[in-house]
């Protein structure tokens, strides 16, 4: 069966410090992956989505980039953290278009800006 | 313009009873996946349910229950015979097939279930 991991699962960092969360899936090849991020009370924005090994693409300006070093490792980065990158932040994964159609999440990351 | 509506904020439900989350949704593209998403305190969203635009019957995942109603634009979330473990957070989500390759969820805000004894 597919599995979805994601570390760390909290993160407290100073504003202006680099950021690095990390996803792997296992049990499936040439997954979709995808960073969710959602602020308090809210619902979940797409951050980036891939397709294949580095290829990334981004949905929304912002501070943070991504990285798709392998198959199923997924990485979210920071050079220099702000306050507002604080959030949760979910990876993601699904099978190509033709295999199903649902998306599984991992546990997901507290990250704190302070 | 939203295009995943949740209306209800929270909703109390006593245990055994059914309940009723609404979902109302927007879109151009006849081709189209409903999703419902659990989120317990922990953070982790559990998928629950889903809903294809073209699936001629109403999705059903053990006490789960997708209300389809197309001409409505609506997929609301029935939960039969709550339970305590139900006390969650509820996202309904969609996704829009013109975005071949590749699944992009929209979400609505969620609506915050609580069951008690």
């Amino acid at each position: 069966s597919q599995t979805i991991h994601q570390w760390p699962a909290t993160l407290v960092q100073p504003v202006g410090s680099p950021l690095s969360l990390e996803c792997t899936v296992e049990g499936t090849s040439n997954p979709n992956l995808y960073w969710y991020r959602q602020a308090a009370g809210r619902g979940l924005q797409l951050l980036f989505y891939s397709v294949g090994i580095g290829q990334i693409s981004s949905e929304v300006p912002q501070n943070l980039s991504a990285s798709r070093p392998q198959d199923r490792q997924f990485i979210l980065s920071s050079k220099k953290l702000l306050l507002s990158d604080s959030g949760f932040y979910l990876c993601a994964w699904s099978g190509q278009a033709s295999s199903g159609n649902t998306i599984y999440f991992g546990e997901g990351s507290w990250l704190t800006v302070v | 313009a939203q295009k995943i509506t949740q209306t209800q904020p929270g909703m109390f439900v006593q245990e055994k009873e059914a309940v009723t989350l609404d979902c109302t949704y927007d879109t151009s593209d006849p081709s189209y996946g409903l999703f419902w998403y659990k989120q317990p305190s922990s953070g982790e969203m559990i998928f629950l349910i889903y809903q294809g635009s073209y699936d001629q019957q109403n999705a059903t995942e053990g006490r789960y229950s997708l209300n389809f109603q197309k001409a409505r634009k609506s997929a609301n979330l029935v939960i039969s015979a709550s339970q305590l473990g139900d006390s969650a957070m509820y996202f309904c989500a969609m996704r829009e097939d013109a975005w071949v390759g590749f699944q992009k969820l929209v979400f609505g805000t969620g609506t915050r279930l609580l069951v008690s004894p």
